[in-house]
């Protein structure tokens, strides 16, 4: 099964409103990233949180880590028309000698802001 | 800097055949992973190259391979198409190892097998 599970899996808000995303994930982590993902194209990175430190912002965007809960939460305040998209997290998890690890995907949010 | 580019960018074909797709990542970026993209499974690691290495793999059939080549231009490539491989295939570099830097995706190659 998926390392990372979101929620909720669907989204649906006025703009202006802030939407919350949470993620959980099931073994240690070395980091947490969330990206968002336009219909059908590529991912955008959007931030990266390590696993010693708990809160992180960037501009409109405020990622949280609970490692003891093994938790995250994205928060986008005043959304507008142009966050719509699917926002997605993953987990990068440390491998053995000789391995890079891997980076982990959940399912994703689906995010919809209407105007 | 230009980003991460994929072609061919939508591709059409029929079982049984083979195809191959390309990724050019971010000047300066080594490592390069492949992703694909279903509905249904969500996003799923393929593999990872490193200096024309492969580092790490997913749990894909051996109809999967891939390279990198020196430059650090990679193709992926999957023989005896089936149905089920119609999926977006995205390619991401990053500067270091995969569980610890971010990714950079490519816009994707939109592949449909009928």
């Amino acid at each position: 099964s998926q390392q990372g599970e979101e929620d909720p899996q669907a989204l649906s808000i006025q703009e202006g409103e802030n939407a919350t995303m949470n993620c959980s994930y099931k073994t240690s982590i070395n980091n947490l990233q969330w990206y968002r993902q336009n219909s059908g194209r590529g991912l955008v990175h959007l931030i990266l949180i390590r696993s010693n430190e708990r809160e992180k912002h960037s501009g409109r965007l405020r990622v949280t880590l609970d490692t003891s809960k093994k938790s995250s939460s994205l928060l986008i305040t005043a959304s507008r028309a142009a966050d719509t998209a699917s926002y997605f997290c993953a987990t990068g998890v440390k491998g053995g000698s000789g391995n890079t690890g891997k980076l982990i995907f959940g399912q994703g949010t689906t995010l919809q802001v209407k105007p | 800097k230009a980003g991460v580019t994929q072609t061919p960018r939508y591709l059409i074909k029929t079982r049984g055949q083979q195809v191959t797709l390309s990724c050019s990542p971010i000047s300066g970026h080594r490592s390069v992973s492949w992703y694909q993209q279903t509905p249904g499974q969500g996003l799923q690691f393929l593999f990872e190259y490193f200096s024309e290495t492969q580092r790490n793999k997913g749990n894909f059939p051996g109809r999967f391979s891939g390279r990198q080549f020196s430059n650090s231009r990679s193709e992926m490539n999957v023989s005896t198409l089936e149905l089920g491989d119609s999926a977006l295939y995205l390619c991401a570099s990053s500067l270091g190892e995969l569980a610890s830097y971010e990714q950079y995706f490519g816009p994707g190659t939109r592949l449909t097998v009928t």
